[in-house]
């Protein structure tokens, strides 16, 4: 099945900074790939999401990347303020006939320094 | 308020006992995901129903089942509960079109004593 990587664990940058997290997968089928973010005690939430068809897609200081070739994709946070903090999903799914569960990565616990 | 609604927000519960986590889905999305939350595991991909029928299965144990009713509202049951099954259970629904984005429920808490 599908495997997902992320880097990093946890990533600690200064208010104002740019912050970026970076996933992997194993599947080349995969066609879809969200990012999450997740408050303590609280559900996951999508952020952005973009199709294998697209290379990069922006939402105000939000924007993802993805490498079908070398199969990654990324997330850039710019301009980083305290209500960033939080745990980073980054996932891809493979839709077949209608069946398609995400696979997560394991997470980024990213920390925004005053 | 993501319009997928969880019944219960935690439940305690001792070793060997059987529970059911309940879920019901956005208005209109067909499909229903559960998902387990761990610190060790991560989140991981139960098992999703699509209008009533099983669609796919993840890493969900054989102790573990869930079901899709009619009226579109699921149910995960959990046996013979074990230390480790203490996690965070999600549901999330979507419209199953090609690459649509799934929403999450605000969880169940387990925790197994």
């Amino acid at each position: 099945g599908e495997n997902v990587e992320q880097h990093p664990s946890t990533l600690s940058v200064q208010e104002g900074d740019s912050a970026v997290i970076k996933c992997t997968y194993s599947d080349s089928a995969s066609n879809y790939f969200p990012w999450y973010k997740q408050e303590l005690g609280k559900r996951p939430q999508l952020i952005i999401d973009i199709r294998s068809n697209v290379g990069e897609k922006k939402d105000q200081r939000i924007a993802v990347t993805l490498n079908k070739t070398a199969k990654h994709f990324s997330l850039h946070i710019t301009e980083t303020q305290p209500e960033d903090s939080a745990v980073y999903f980054c996932a891809a799914r493979i839709e077949r006939g209608g069946a398609d569960g995400l696979t997560f990565g394991k997470g980024t616990h990213l920390i925004i320094q005053p | 308020d993501s319009g997928v609604t969880q019944t219960p927000k935690h439940l305690i519960t001792a070793t060997g006992q059987r529970v059911t986590l309940r879920c019901s889905p956005r208005s209109g999305d067909l499909s229903v995901y559960w998902y387990q939350q761990s610190l060790d595991q991560g989140l991981q991909f139960l098992i999703q129903y699509y209008n009533g029928e099983e669609r796919a299965k993840g890493n969900i144990l054989e102790r573990f089942s869930a079901q899709q009713f009619p009226d579109l509202h699921s149910e995960l049951n959990l046996s013979s509960l074990e230390l480790g099954d203490s996690a965070l259970y999600f549901c999330a629904s979507s419209v199953v079109v090609p690459n649509t984005e799934a929403f999450f429920g605000q969880g169940t808490r387990l925790t197994v004593v």
